[in-house]
């Protein structure tokens, strides 16, 4: 069986400060592992993905991830947020099917 | 290229009624996806469509149920619904079938109010 826990629900960050979202999963088939991002009223969007190959993975809008093994992680950061970076992320894991987190709230306090 | 579109944006509906979704998928994707977000539980998986057939189904009741169009276009039906069926319902839509390296592309969703 497949799942994804995101380890913090809402984290609040000062702009232009770094922030870490952390994402842990459980798969015991081959990994793929996603990093998604809802805005009010919309749909989600691919930030990056890990499906093979470099451990760090680099995506849009200047985050990053690093898949960890060992760790069974997935964590994502960014050096520097902006207000537009308030959204909801979703962290899945897919296998026969995909496998989201309940989601972590980033609000970037001006 | 259009994105994926969903309609209704929003609609409100009464405990006991049925309601239908729409999703059209991007041009030449034929795989249709189904999610249902609810605040606290994130996205749960309804089922999935890829030419015309369900390939895949999550742990919901029967009263949840789907279809798909010779041009990928997809429909999701709900019949009888209570009032925790109150949600966010989004669609993806991928070129390939299943999950794997599939990257999905997520409509604007469905918000649908069970009063």
């Amino acid at each position: 069986a497949q799942s994804v826990t995101q380890l913090d629900s809402q984290v609040p960050v000062f702009e232009e400060a770094p922030v870490e979202l952390r994402c842990n999963y459980s798969s015991s088939v081959s990994v793929y592992l996603f990093w998604y991002v809802q805005y009010p009223n919309q749909g989600l969007q691919l930030l990056l993905k890990y499906l093979s190959g470099s451990t760090l993975v680099k995506g849009i809008n200047g985050f990053e991830a690093e898949f960890n093994k060992s760790q069974t992680s997935f964590h994502m950061r960014k050096p520097s947020v902006h207000i537009s970076d308030t959204a909801e992320y979703f962290c899945a894991v897919s296998g026969n099917q995909f496998y989201f987190g309940t989601g972590t709230s980033l609000t970037v306090i001006p | 290229k259009a994105g994926v579109t969903q309609t209704p944006r929003y609609l409100i509906k009464t405990r006991g009624q049925q309601v239908t979704l729409s999703c059209s998928p991007i041009s030449g994707h034929r795989s249709v996806s189904w999610y249902q977000q609810t605040p606290g539980q994130g996205l749960q998986f309804l089922f999935e469509y890829f030419s015309e057939t369900q390939r895949n189904k999550g742990n919901f009741p029967g009263r949840f149920s789907g279809r798909q169009f010779s041009n990928s276009r997809s429909e999701m039906n709900v019949s009888t619904l209570e009032l925790g069926d109150s949600a966010l319902y989004l669609c993806a839509s991928s070129h390939l079938q299943g999950a794997g390296a599939n990257v999905l592309t997520f409509g604007a969703g469905s918000r649908l109010t069970v009063l």
